[in-house]
């Protein structure tokens, strides 16, 4: 296993435009998390799945953000009408429900540059 | 609400010298609290962990120690080396399992040959 994965590694786009993000779990992993992080400051949650059920969404994701993991495997993260505020890191990361006490393996990243 | 607080960088040493991040939490229930570490270039990865108080977490020379009466697990390494210059992240999770983790804003380090 390659571990978690995520595509594309950097995205350079204008305001406004939208923008999608991939992320490839560890494959036998249930649940996959979305986190931001700007420069300085530690990641903030967005959401996150178990299997491909939407457990919760974080207050910073806007109703310009949506996230979905289809058939439980693979997670899509879109932000519509990108703003200057959105450039950041995003991160993914995946755990095991059963697993080793909440550990949570990151891809990384994709660094977002909102011009 | 549930938070973490971690000391401010950036912090300098030269190698051989003794590390202290110190890291509060604030948390309802009994979290779960993790140092990750995020060298240059990389993603974040888990360091150490401990998921109950008085547990002491290890790894790579590295350790800390679950303190609940104080809410603290404070970052200690013994003798740093330049290969330990990244940036270390304190975060919790409230109430145990597999739950979205809350991080601390982050101390880089600097060891100096």
């Amino acid at each position: 296993d390659t571990g978690v994965s995520q595509n594309p590694r950097h995205k350079i786009t204008k305001r406004g435009q939208n923008v999608t993000f991939r992320c490839d779990p560890i494959s036998e992993h249930n649940r996959l998390y979305w986190y931001r992080q700007t420069l300085g400051q530690g990641p903030e949650f967005l959401t996150y799945f178990q299997n491909e059920a939407q457990l919760e969404k974080s207050r910073l994701l806007s109703d310009r953000f949506s996230a979905e993991r289809p058939k439980g495997s693979f997670s899509t993260l879109e932000i519509q009408r990108t703003e200057q505020g959105d450039s950041a890191m995003y991160l993914c990361a995946s755990s095991s429900q059963g697993g080793k006490d909440n550990e949570q393996f990151f891809g990384p990243g994709t660094r977002l540059t909102v011009l | 609400g549930n938070s973490v607080t971690q000391m401010e960088g950036p912090v300098t040493l030269s190698e051989e010298a003794f590390l202290t991040i110190n890291c509060t939490y604030t948390a309802t229930g009994y979290p779960s609290l993790f140092w990750y570490v995020q060298y240059p270039g990389e993603g974040l990865q888990l360091l150490l962990k401990a998921t109950k108080a008085d547990d002491k977490g290890s790894n790579k020379g590295f350790e800390a120690t679950y303190r609940k009466e104080t809410t603290s697990f404070h970052l200690e390494k013994g003798s740093v080396q330049v290969s330990d210059s990244a940036v270390y992240f304190c975060a919790l999770t409230p109430s145990g399992g597999n739950t979205p983790l809350v991080f601390g804003k982050g101390t880089r380090l600097s060891v100096i040959a």
